[in-house]
């Protein structure tokens, strides 16, 4: 069973349109994440959200917000997509907050805005 | 501003060799040190943990080391494989902030036939 799965694996859209991409663990982790990794292959925290309270939010513009139902989802919207927006997107999950457990990551989600 | 370098950016190297990537951290207080690997169009996964009292972690053929005086750690890989081409990922976590974590841009390896 895969522990971090992230859909879709890949995303094709417009400029201006708004996209989501979800996220769900069956590890029993009380704390997920969103990162953006670029064309650089840098990876950035964007969000993290423990028993589903946002504790972490990085410089992120406000078109981008995640939600999460329960402590096993946590998805991520996009608003008003823009070329600067492409990017892979990974979905990660750890027990206690960023850092004091083992994080495990989902497959990433592969944005591109034509 | 907490930062985290590593070195080299890339390295080729044949299968069968051993190598040691790099890395450097300003980043205070410290929490722990984590080292990741990321094939290519895969998630990150992790290889080692170490806190403040590690001096080296092993997973396998991996072979991580921790010098907390001197803010460097270093991961060594012990006889090479081409399954270890991949690109290779430093984090620094506070313990402030929420576990705050500070990530290297990584050491791209190829290992060659």
């Amino acid at each position: 069973d895969t522990a971090v799965s992230q859909t879709p694996k890949y995303l094709v859209t417009q400029m201006g349109n708004d996209k989501s991409i979800k996220c769900e663990q069956n590890l029993g982790h009380d704390t997920m994440y969103w990162y953006k990794q670029d064309s650089k292959k840098f990876l950035k925290i964007m969000f993290s959200y423990n028993n589903k309270e946002l504790i972490i939010n990085e410089t992120v513009p406000n078109r981008f917000s995640p939600k999460s139902p329960d402590k096993a989802h946590l998805n991520l919207h996009i608003n008003s997509l823009e070329l600067g927006d492409s990017a892979v997107y990974f979905c990660a999950s750890s027990q206690g907050w960023e850092g004091r457990g083992e994080q495990y990551f989902g497959p990433g989600t592969r944005l591109t805005v034509t | 501003k907490n930062q985290v370098e590593q070195s080299p950016q890339s390295l080729i190297i044949l299968e069968g060799k051993n190598c040691t990537l790099q890395c450097n951290y300003t980043v205070s207080p410290f929490s722990n040190l984590r080292w990741y690997k990321q094939d290519t169009g895969r998630g990150p996964v992790s290889l080692t943990i170490m806190t403040f009292s590690e001096n080296t972690k092993s997973n396998g053929r991996y072979t991580a080391t921790l010098d907390a005086d001197t803010k460097q750690s270093s991961l060594h890989i012990t006889a090479s494989q081409l399954s270890d081409s991949a690109s290779y990922i430093c984090v620094v976590t506070t313990p402030t902030n929420a576990g705050k974590s500070t990530f290297g841009d990584g050491t791209t390896l190829t290992v060659k036939p």
